[in-house]
């Protein structure tokens, strides 16, 4: 089946300092990626939709300066979280759709984010 | 607009029982329905699907879910609760050509034994 892979599942940054975060679709072409964000005991929150090619998309209230997110290629999407802050602190989870998957979405196993 | 509400944010049941998991949505269009799973410190798995066709649908580890567009509803059961059922369930919906999916605020699931 589908695997959408990420990397790292943790890392720890200091407070400034800037991480990226991957989303590789392992045995599919994803023509668009989608980046959530999930808080503690919360519901996930779409940041931005990621076209291969394209500008990312990004949902009211979600900084793109802060959220740099690139796509350069089918099987690869990137999210780089900028100056980071103790409140980026977060669970990352990206997803992933190939032409094939009739509208289903396939999720990576998403990326801890600590800011210290 | 969609949007997604699951009742209950926790649910807590006895090992061998019914398992019952609410949710109801909101979609100005025809709307796609999912019911994923999420194990501690994991990503999501998906567990079923609604796009077309049958109401009822059946999903991996013996979940299945109904379809009711009268009641706007698609709630998420299991005959038989186990232990390994234990985890966050999330209910999303989509509308017919969009990826972008809408999520509830997720039911954890409670196993008692």
């Amino acid at each position: 089946g589908a695997v959408v892979s990420q990397h790292p599942s943790r890392v720890i940054c200091k407070s400034g300092t800037s991480v990226k975060i991957e989303c590789r679709s392992l045995d599919f072409q994803a023509t668009t990626m989608f980046w959530y964000r999930q808080f503690p005991k919360k519901s996930l929150m779409l940041m931005a939709t990621s076209n291969e090619g394209s500008k990312a998309t990004y949902e009211q209230g979600v900084e793109k300066d802060k959220f740099l997110i690139n796509h350069a290629s089918l099987t690869l999407s990137t999210l780089t979280v900028t100056s980071a802050h103790p409140e980026d602190s977060s669970f990352y989870i990206c997803s992933a759709r190939g032409e094939r998957w009739e509208n289903t979405i396939y999720f990576g196993e998403g990326s801890w984010l600590t800011v210290v | 607009a969609q949007s997604v509400t699951q009742l209950g944010s926790h649910v807590s049941v006895s090992e061998g029982a019914l398992v019952l998991l609410r949710c109801n949505y909101s979609s100005s269009v025809p709307p796609y329905l999912f019911w994923y799973v999420q194990y501690p410190n994991q990503g999501l798995q998906l567990l079923l699907k609604y796009t077309t066709g049958a109401t009822l649908v059946k999903g991996i580890n013996g979940f299945e879910a109904e379809f009711k567009k009268s009641e706007t509803s698609f709630h998420l059961t299991k005959p038989s609760a186990h232990m390994s059922d234990a985890a966050e369930y999330f209910c999303a919906v989509s509308g017919v050509g969009t990826y972008k999916y809408i999520f509830g605020t997720g039911t954890r699931l409670k196993v008692l034994a």
